[in-house]
C-alpha cells in the first residue's frame, strides 16, 4: 500500500512563469486535499475535493491558483504568474470519507521557490 | 473560525526525559490529528484521537472533547523525536479541512 505522492518535490520557478504540481492520492480514498506550509507555520488549507467536485476553497485560493481533479484519482494544483509570496510547502492529503472515520495522510510536500 | 493553540512554542530535552504537549482549541470538533513534522518537512500521523485515550509505544495521547483539549505525551525521549509536533482540528461544522495549531518545535539532545 503505497502512501500519498507529490511531484516534483522541489521546483524553483522565476516570478511571472506558471507551475504545476501533481498529487496521487492513496488509491482507496475519495477526499483530497491541498494545504500550503510557509516557514515556521503550520499548514494552512487551501482546497479539497470530493472524487472530482471540489467543494471547498480557501480565501487563500487567489484567482491565480487552480486546482482539478479529473476523474476523481489524482489532482494538479496550477499556479499562474507566481510571486515570491507563493514561495512555500504545498502539501497534499487524502482521506477515506464513508466510515465516519477522516483521517488525513500526508505527501511529502512540493517545496516551491520563487526567484 | 476555529482556533488552535498549541504549548509550548519550543521545548529542549535531555534524551530519556519525558514531556507533554498541549492542545488547546475554541469550538467543538469532528476530528483531531496529532502529527510529527520530520526536518524533510514529511507530517507523519502520531494518533487520530477526536476522544478519549490511545498509546502507541513511547507516545500516548489523551483528548477531552468537553474540555477542548488534547495532551500528547512522550516517554523516554530519543534525539530522533526531535522536531515539529503538530495538533489539527477538524471543525464540526462540518467542514472537512484541518485547521492546524503553530507546532511545539521539540529538540532532544544526547
Amino acid at each position: 500500500d503505497t502512501g500519498v505522492s507529490q511531484n516534483p518535490r522541489h521546483k524553483i520557478t522565476k516570478r511571472g512563469q506558471n507551475v504545476t504540481f501533481r498529487c496521487d492520492p492513496i488509491s482507496e480514498h475519495n477526499r483530497l486535499y491541498w494545504y500550503r506550509q510557509t516557514l515556521g507555520q503550520g499548514p494552512e488549507f487551501l482546497t479539497y475535493f470530493q472524487n472530482e467536485a471540489q467543494l471547498e476553497k480557501s480565501r487563500l485560493l487567489s484567482d491565480r491558483f487552480s486546482a482539478e481533479r479529473p476523474k476523481g484519482s489524482f489532482s494538479t494544483l496550477e499556479i499562474q504568474r507566481t510571486e515570491q509570496g507563493d514561495s512555500a510547502m504545498y502539501l497534499c492529503a487524502s482521506s477515506y470519507a464513508g466510515t465516519g472515520l477522516s483521517e488525513q495522510y500526508f505527501g511529502p510536500g512540493t517545496r516551491l521557490t520563487v526567484t | 473560525g476555529i482556533q488552535v493553540e498549541q504549548s509550548p512554542p519550543d521545548l529542549i530535552l535531555q534524551e530519556g526525559a519525558n514531556s507533554t504537549l498541549r492542545c488547546n482549541f475554541s469550538d467543538s470538533v469532528n476530528n483531531l490529528q496529532w502529527f510529527h513534522q520530520n526536518p524533510w518537512g514529511q507530517l507523519i500521523n502520531l494518533f487520530y484521537i477526536p476522544s478519549g485515550t490511545k498509546q502507541n509505544g513511547r507516545l500516548s495521547a489523551t483528548t477531552v472533547a468537553t474540555e477542548r483539549y488534547s495532551l500528547l505525551y512522550i516517554s523516554s525521549s530519543q534525539t530522533t523525536d526531535s522536531g515539529v509536533y503538530f495538533c489539527a482540528v477538524e471543525s464540526a461544522d462540518s467542514s472537512y479541512k484541518l485547521i492546524f495549531g503553530s507546532g511545539t518545535r521539540l529538540l532532544v539532545r544526547p
